[in-house]
C-alpha cells in the first residue's frame, strides 16, 4: 500500500523567507501527484498538480518538483507572507484513478 | 452561485439511520470527487466521477457506502447503517477536465460535517 510522508509536520518561519515542504511516498507507480491547501474556516484549495511525466509545475510563487524515482516531491514557496500561513497536503494518486493517498500535512506559520 | 455546493452544512444522526449528502459541482465540470477528514485520521480520498463512466468503487471505505451521479452533475453519497466511526467531514470538489486532463485544478465545496451519536 502507498504511503505518504510529510516532513516536517509543522514549520515557523518569518516572513520574506524561501521555503521548501517535502512529501515522500513509497510506491513510484503513480499517475501524478497534486499539493493542495488547507485553511481553517476556508476548505480547501488545489495548488499544483504534477503529471508523473514532468518534473515540476509553477505557479505564481510557488514550484512544486517531482522526482518519481526517488519517491520524493518539493514545494518551494518563494518569500514568504502571513497569508501563506495553511496546512499544506500532497497526494499521490494511482494510474486507475481509484485511489488518492493523502499525506499528513505540514503546517505553515508565516509570522509578520 | 459559481462554486461548488454541498448540503446538508450539518448533519447529526443516530447510530444505525441511513444520510444522504449531496453535491453540487461547478456547471460544465466533467469531474467530481468525493472525500472526508477525520480527527485524527487526516484526508481520505472516497470515489472519483469522471463524466458518465461507471467509477470505481473501491476506495470507498465499506459497503455501506455507495454514491451515485446524475446526469454527470450533482452527486449523491449515501451512508447507510452509519457507524460512529463515520462521523467526519465530507468534501466534494469538482474539476473541467478530471485527472486524465492534465494539470487540472479542483474546486473544494464547503464540506457536510456529519455527526453519529
Amino acid at each position: 500500500k502507498q504511503e505518504v510522508t510529510q516532513i516536517p509536520a509543522a514549520l515557523s518561519v518569518p516572513e520574506g523567507e524561501n521555503l521548501v515542504l517535502n512529501c515522500s511516498f513509497t510506491d513510484s507507480a503513480i499517475y501524478n501527484l497534486q499539493w493542495f491547501r488547507q485553511d481553517p474556516g476556508k476548505g480547501l484549495t488545489s495548488l499544483l498538480l504534477i503529471q508523473s511525466s514532468q518534473r515540476e509545475q509553477t505557479s505564481g510563487r510557488l514550484n512544486a518538483s517531482l522526482d518519481k524515482s526517488s519517491g520524493r516531491s518539493t514545494l518551494y514557496i518563494a518569500a514568504s507572507q502571513p497569508g501563506d500561513s495553511a496546512t499544506y497536503l500532497c497526494a499521490v494518486i494511482e494510474h486507475n484513478f481509484n485511489k488518492f493517498y493523502f499525506g499528513s500535512g505540514t503546517k505553515l506559520n508565516v509570522k509578520p | 452561485g459559481a462554486g461548488v455546493s454541498q448540503s446538508p452544512s450539518n448533519k447529526v444522526t443516530e447510530k444505525g439511520k441511513d444520510v444522504e449528502l449531496r453535491c453540487d459541482p461547478i456547471s460544465g465540470h466533467t469531474a467530481l470527487y468525493w472525500y472526508r477528514q477525520s480527527l485524527g485520521q487526516g484526508l481520505e480520498f472516497l470515489i472519483y466521477f469522471q463524466g458518465n463512466s461507471a467509477p470505481d468503487k473501491s476506495g470507498l471505505p465499506s459497503d455501506r457506502f455507495s454514491a451515485e451521479r446524475t446526469g454527470g452533475s450533482v452527486s449523491t453519497l449515501t451512508i447507510q447503517r452509519t457507524q460512529q466511526e463515520d462521523s467526519a467531514v465530507y468534501l466534494c470538489a469538482s474539476s473541467l477536465a478530471g485527472l486524465a486532463g492534465g494539470s487540472d485544478t479542483q474546486y473544494f465545496g464547503p464540506g457536510t460535517r456529519l455527526t453519529v451519536l
